[in-house]
């Protein structure tokens, strides 16, 4: 079974551009998380969704930060107009199911701004 | 919210020895608490989980202790392995049939296991 995949592993984008990262969740999960990492610390909640749903944003910057899980293809975490404090390693979790079931982790895409 | 402590930051043990890693919560209405390694250039790994309607769970070499009333756990590694050193956290979250809100994590353990 592939585990949570995540790509690009490594994003480096100029400061003003915009940063797409991407999460295919394991076979059967419906439910995505995104968190983000800064350096030394834990992972930091940002995002819930289902196929279609956004389900919980609290942890979400209010500007320049989207999510979306289509019904076909992966989830997409989009930052729009990067600044250098957006610089961490993002990493998405599935679930089978939301309420029950444990998150299983990708490996992260680490986001260098220049 | 949710507030998750950890501690302490480093650990270091010799090998053979046991690693006992603790964490507090605040919000009472958590109920799922699972741990994660993680290794340097890779995402966390779940190693354990408990739920509140349980007081202690264990997996070979890995336990888990949980006390809602103080709202602490804890994450004991006994006979410790060079291949145990990594980072690892603790997390606690609300769970329920129809969903569960984000996890939220301890700033994590640096685990050192000294051959």
């Amino acid at each position: 079974n592939a585990g949570v995949m995540q790509n690009p592993r490594h994003l480096v984008r100029r400061r003003g551009q915009e940063a797409r990262l991407r999460c295919s969740p394991m076979k059967g999960h419906s439910h995505v998380y995104w968190y983000r990492q800064l350096p030394e610390e834990g992972l930091k909640f940002m995002v819930y969704l289902q196929k279609e749903n956004i389900i919980d944003e609290s942890g979400m910057p209010k500007e320049r930060f989207s999510a979306e899980f289509p019904k076909e293809g992966p989830s997409i975490l989009r930052i729009q107009q990067v600044v250098r404090g957006d610089s961490a390693a993002y990493f998405c979790a599935s679930s089978p199911k939301g309420g029950e079931q444990p998150q299983h982790f990708g490996d992260g895409t680490r986001l260098s701004i220049l | 919210g949710e507030n998750v402590e950890q501690h302490p930051s480093t650990l270091s043990v010799q090998e053979g020895d046991s690693a006992v890693i603790k964490c507090t919560y605040s919000d009472s209405a958590s109920n799922y608490f699972p741990w994660y390694k993680q290794e340097l250039g890779k995402g966390p790994q779940l190693i354990i989980d408990i739920r509140s309607n349980v007081g202690e769970k264990k997996d070979q070499r890995i336990a888990v202790t949980l006390n809602k009333t103080a709202k602490h756990f804890s994450l004991h590694i006994t006979e410790t392995q060079p291949e145990d050193s990594a980072v690892y956290f603790c997390a606690a979250s609300i769970r329920s049939g129809g969903g569960a809100d984000g996890l939220t994590f301890g700033k994590g353990t640096h685990l050192i296991i000294q051959p």
